[in-house]
C-alpha cells in the first residue's frame, strides 16, 4: 500500500528565509507525485506535480520540488519565502487514488 | 462552472440526524472523488466515480455513508445517523482524466460538518 510521510508538522520562518519541506513516500511501483497548498480559508490548490522526466520540477509562485527515487523523497523548496506563503502544504502520491500526507503548516513572520 | 462547487459550506447536525452534501464538479470531468479531512490531518479518500459508476467505495468508513452520481455530473454524499466522529471537512474533487493519475484533481472548498 502507498503512504506519504511529512515529518514537519509546523514550520515557522522569517520572510526571505529559504524553505525546504520534507516528503517521503512508500510505494513499490511507478508513482505520480504532487504538492498541494491550502491557503487560509481557501480550497486545496495544485502547486506542482511530477510524473516523469526531469526530477526537478518547477511550480507556481517560485516553488520547486526534487524527486529522488533512491530516497523515495519529493521535497518542496523555495529560495525566499514571503508572508503570503503562509498556508498548509500537502505532499501527495497518486498510484490511484491520491494519498495525502498529514500536512505541514507554514507560518511566515513578517 | 469554472471550479468545483460544494454546498452547503457549513453544516451543523444533531447526532442521529441524516445529512446530504452536494458536489458540482467541473463540466466534462469524468472522475469525481470524495475525501474526508479531519482537523489537523490530510484528506483521506472515501470514494471514486467514473461518470455515473461508483468504481471504488473502499474508503467509506461505515455503511452509514452513501454516495451517488446518478447522471454522471452532480454527486451527493449522504451520511445517515450522524455521529460526533463524522465531524470533518468533506472535500469533493474532479478530474478530466480517468482516475486523475497525472492531471491531479481540482478540489472544491469543502463542506465543514459539525455533529453536536
Amino acid at each position: 500500500a502507498q503512504s506519504v510521510s511529512q515529518h514537519n508538522h509546523h514550520v515557522i520562518l522569517s520572510e526571505a528565509a529559504s524553505l525546504e519541506l520534507g516528503c517521503n513516500y512508500s510505494y513499490g511501483g511507478t508513482v505520480n507525485l504532487f504538492w498541494y497548498v491550502q491557503y487560509p480559508g481557501q480550497h486545496l490548490q495544485l502547486l506542482l506535480k511530477y510524473f516523469s522526466g526531469d526530477p526537478l520540477v518547477k511550480g507556481i509562485k517560485g516553488f520547486e520540488a526534487e524527486f529522488i527515487k533512491s530516497k523515495f523523497s519529493f521535497n518542496l523548496r523555495k529560495p525566499s519565502v514571503q508572508w503570503s506563503d503562509t498556508a498548509e502544504y500537502f505532499c501527495a502520491v497518486n498510484a490511484y487514488p491520491i494519498i495525502f500526507g498529514s500536512g505541514t503548516r507554514l507560518s511566515i513572520r513578517p | 462552472g469554472a471550479g468545483v462547487s460544494q454546498s452547503p459550506r457549513y453544516k451543523v447536525a444533531k447526532r442521529g440526524q441524516d445529512v446530504a452534501l452536494r458536489c458540482d464538479p467541473i463540466s466534462g470531468h469524468v472522475s469525481l472523488f470524495w475525501y474526508q479531512q479531519a482537523l489537523g490531518q490530510g484528506p483521506e479518500f472515501l470514494t471514486y466515480f467514473q461518470n455515473e459508476a461508483q468504481l471504488d467505495k473502499s474508503g467509506l468508513p461505515s455503511d452509514r455513508f452513501f454516495a451517488e452520481r446518478p447522471e454522471g455530473s452532480v454527486s451527493t454524499l449522504k451520511i445517515q445517523r450522524t455521529q460526533q466522529e463524522d465531524s470533518a471537512v468533506y472535500l469533493c474533487a474532479s478530474s478530466l482524466e480517468d482516475r486523475g493519475l497525472k492531471a491531479g484533481y481540482t478540489f472544491g472548498s469543502g463542506t465543514r460538518l459539525t455533529v453536536v
